[in-house]
This record gives C-alpha cells, structure tokens and sequence, in this order.
C-alpha cells in the first residue's frame, strides 16, 4: 500500500519569509499524480498545487511551488513571500486511479 | 465552481444511534468519497465510490456503510454509533475522466460528529 509521510507536525514561517514543507511517499507505480492541499482553520479543504509524475518540470502557481524528485519520492512545498492567510494545515496526497493517500498534514504558523 | 455540500456540520449523536452523513455534488462527478480526519492522523478512508450504486472499501470501513442511489449523492451510514466513532467526516468528489483536473479532490465543509 502506497504510504505518505510528511515528518513536520508543525512549521512557522515570519510573514513575508520562505517555508519549505516536506513530504515523502511510498509507491510502486511509475504514473501518478501527488497533491497539496491547504485546510484553512474550520474550513474547507482546497488545492493548492498538482503535479503529474511523468512531467520533470517542478509545477508553480504563484507563490507555491513543488521540489518533486522521482527517484528520492520526495515531494516539498515552497511557500514563497509567505502570508498571514497561508496559516492552515497542509496536507501532502498521492493519487492514483483516482484514489488518494494522505499523509498526517504539516500546521503552519505565519507570524506577523 | 465545483460545489461539495455536507448536510450537517455539527452533530450530536448517542451511542447506538443510527447516523447519516449526506453529501452532495454539483458538478457530475464520477467518484465521490467519504474521509475521516483525526487528529495526528490525517485523513482515512472509508468508502468509495465510482459510479451509481457501486461501493468499495477503504482503509477503515468497519463500523460503517454507504449508499449511492444517485450519481450527485453520497451517503454515508453509522448503523450503531459508537464513542470511537466521533471524528471529523470529510465528504469528496473527483472526475475520472482524463483531463486538468483528473485525481484532484474537491471537498464539503466538513460533519464533526460527536458521539456521546
């Protein structure tokens, strides 16, 4: 069974600075898709960024971006210039036939 | 804007009660799926589903059941709720068909039950 480990429980980041959170995943298979995804405290859970396993391109949108490497099964979020509404947790996800695996979600602190 | 709606987002139960957790999706989803997040623990699967009356099982499916009798609703079924049953419940939905966004979950609010 695929597993997702994201090793910090809990980051802050000073408004304005970079963060990096991290993940790793277990797998077999070769064509996937992994996730992040932002819950904002009581609210919904959304996406933040996607990345296909068979693109090498490192995927972007805005201020996030990813560090995936293949081989290493690592898969790390940037969060760059970082605000006080990217306070949430954040959890990392595997994909695959439309089923995903999460991992425990990473609490991220911005402080003003 | 793809619309995930859980009937509840806070619930009272009583052990050995019979819960339903009601989601709903606006956008023609093939698949739909019931989590459950605690604590520590992230997110767990418990059922799922990728088309009209069709089930399968998660990581986690003991203690409960589902029903998908339409293509935009997803049910999920506490036959006898127990105290270790009291979680967040995280209702989702996802296209199948290749594309953008294939894979990518949308999700409702949230149920937090609580089972006493």
């Amino acid at each position: 069974a695929q597993t997702v480990t994201q090793s910090q429980p809990e980051m802050s980041v000073q408004e304005a600075e970079t963060v990096t959170l991290s993940c790793t995943y277990d797998t077999s298979e070769s064509d996937y898709y992994l996730f992040w995804y932002k819950q904002p405290p009581s609210r919904q859970m959304i996406l933040v960024i996607r990345q296909e396993a068979y693109k090498q391109q490192n995927a972007t949108e805005n201020r996030f971006s990813v560090n995936f490497q293949k081989a290493a099964k690592s898969f790390s979020l940037k969060i760059s210039d970082s605000q006080l509404g990217d306070a949430a947790m954040y959890f990392c996800a595997y994909s695959k036939l439309g089923k995903s695996t999460f991992g425990d979600g990473t609490t991220l602190t911005v402080k003003p | 804007d793809v619309k995930v709606t859980q009937s509840s987002r806070y619930l009272v139960k009583r052990t050995g009660e019979k819960v339903f957790l009601e989601c709903v999706q606006d956008m023609d989803h093939e698949n739909m799926f019931w989590y459950r997040q605690d604590p520590g623990l992230g997110l767990r699967l418990i059922y799922f589903s990728y088309d009209v009356k069709m089930k399968e099982k998660g990581d986690i499916p003991e203690g409960y059941s589902v029903s998908r009798e339409k293509k935009e609703r997803f049910s999920l079924i506490l036959e006898s709720a127990s105290t270790n049953q009291t979680s967040m419940y995280l209702c989702a939905s996802s296209l199948s068909t290749p594309g953008q966004r294939v894979g990518e979950l949308f999700f409702g609010e949230g149920s937090r039950l609580t089972v006493l």
